[in-house]
């Protein structure tokens, strides 16, 4: 079954600095999307970047960007420069299969606080 | 513009009482789904519509029931089998195929059971 693993519950951050947020997926099939979302505290979902299994280049948007290592089956938020605003929760999503029934499945968050 | 509206933002239901969350889209998009997020457990699938008046179970869709009569909304009712219903509910909605910009996501609704 695809399953994608955050394993940090939280982060700590100084302003300007910057962080990475750890994702790994599993999934046997060869075509798949990656996403992130950030959740500040008013609760809205709001997409950052995305990462298709078969771009050649790291994704970037911005102050973020994906380290997506195929082989290990993994693909980290980078935010650079980090800034107040930045805390909140960061869910990273996997589509699933696009022969099924093309949904996402999210990992259990890392909720990414920035400090002064 | 275009986006999902979610009301109401807070709602709270006596033990034994169905309460129904809206969602509502204006982005013609085919399909609707409805998320379930308790801290520490990430977002779970509860129910999905691709199609109008045509809806599939996610994981979690015990004690839940949806209906898909137009393409632009997508109601949830939380009925009393629901042991466990007190979460923060997000609806969002996508074309038929998910693309490079995932979901769009409503503002979501606190249901507190008291």
């Amino acid at each position: 079954a695809q399953k994608i693993t955050q394993t940090q519950p939280g982060m700590f951050v100084q302003e300007k600095e910057a962080v990475t947020l750890d994702c790994t997926y599993d999934t046997s099939d060869p075509s798949y999307g990656l996403f992130w979302y950030k959740q500040p505290s008013s609760g809205e979902m709001i997409f950052l970047i995305y990462q298709g299994s078969y771009d050649q280049q790291n994704a970037t948007e911005g102050r973020y960007s994906l380290n997506f290592q195929k082989a290990r089956k993994s693909a980290n938020l980078v935010i650079s420069a980090s800034q107040l605003g930045d805390s909140a929760m960061y869910f990273c999503a996997m589509r699933e299969a696009p022969y099924n029934t093309d949904k996402l499945i999210f990992g259990t968050g890392t909720r990414l606080q920035v400090f002064p | 513009d275009g986006g999902i509206t979610q009301s109401p933002k807070y709602l709270f239901r006596k033990e034994g009482q169905n309460v129904t969350l809206s969602c509502e889209q204006n982005l013609n998009h085919d399909a609707m789904y409805w998320y379930r997020q308790d801290p520490g457990q990430g977002l779970r699938l509860i129910y999905y519509s691709q199609i109008v008046n045509d809806f599939q179970k996610g994981d979690i869709a015990e004690g839940y029931s949806v209906s898909r009569e137009k393409k632009e909304s997508f109601p949830l009712t939380v009925t009393s089998a629901q042991k466990n219903p007190t979460a923060f509910y997000l609806c969002a909605s996508s074309p038929r195929t998910v693309g490079r910009y995932g979901y769009t996501f409503g503002s979501g609704t606190r249901l507190t059971v008291v």
